[in-house]
């Protein structure tokens, strides 16, 4: 079974600062790939996939990623925090080989500080 | 489409009663997941769908957990008896159609049972 691995369950970072938030898959064969950004009581939002073709996704709210396949990393990436990126945000991979099951990282907490 | 609905919202019961949540995915959509977010365990798959047939349930915890899928827009998930430790936010989410890729979460039914 696949297995998704994410640094740091919380992540602080000052308003303006580079957001890194990172994930590693386990996965000898390219997945789909995705980020799903979480508020307070709300459900999972998709925020960027990867699936075929460029490696740099680009995503809502200035976010992005990067496929590294090497690497076995899609690590989630915003050049300037905004008080309103604080929320969960979890990686996740779907098993092409595997009835298309979704795998879930434990996520990462992002706060944002002012 | 309105996206994945779930029902209710909130539900809080008495230790030993049937809880039924319920859940309508996208229409066209022919994967539908259940999983359960707690603070201990993050998000979990309890259950997965494919065409109306359950592929794979390792994850429910119990008998006491049980899931239907009678058609193609609805589901549900029931826990007979219920039990405090099963005090979660559970999201059912759908996948499918034309591109197939990711899984749209609905907003997730928060159950608490005293």
């Amino acid at each position: 079974a696949q297995s998704v691995t994410q640094l740091g369950s919380h992540v602080s970072v000052s308003e303006g600062a580079l957001v890194l938030l990172r994930c590693n898959y386990s996965s000898s064969v390219p997945p789909y790939l995705f980020w799903y950004v979480q508020y307070p009581n709300q459900g999972l939002q998709l925020l960027l996939k990867y699936t075929t073709g460029a490696t740099l996704v680009k995503g809502i709210n200035g976010f992005e990623a990067e496929f590294k396949k090497s690497e076995t990393s899609f690590h989630l990436t915003k050049p300037s925090a905004h008080m309103s990126d604080a929320a969960e945000y979890f990686c996740a991979v779907r098993d092409l080989y595997n009835f298309n099951k979704f795998y879930f990282g434990s996520g990462t907490k992002l706060n944002v500080k002012p | 489409d309105a996206g994945v609905i779930q029902s209710p919202r909130h539900e809080v019961t008495e230790m030993g009663q049937e809880v039924t949540l319920r859940c309508k995915p996208i229409s066209g959509h022919n994967s539908l997941f259940w999983y359960r977010q707690t603070m201990m365990r993050g998000l979990e798959l309890l259950i997965y769908f494919n065409n109306n047939v359950p592929i794979d349930d390792s994850g429910m915890p119990e008998d006491r957990f049980s899931a239907k899928m009678p058609n193609a827009s609805f589901s549900t998930l029931k826990i007979q008896p219920s039990e405090p430790r099963d005090s979660a936010v559970y999201f059912c989410a759908s996948s499918g159609g034309q591109m197939n890729t990711e899984a749209f979460f609905g907003q997730g039914t928060r159950l608490t049972v005293v």
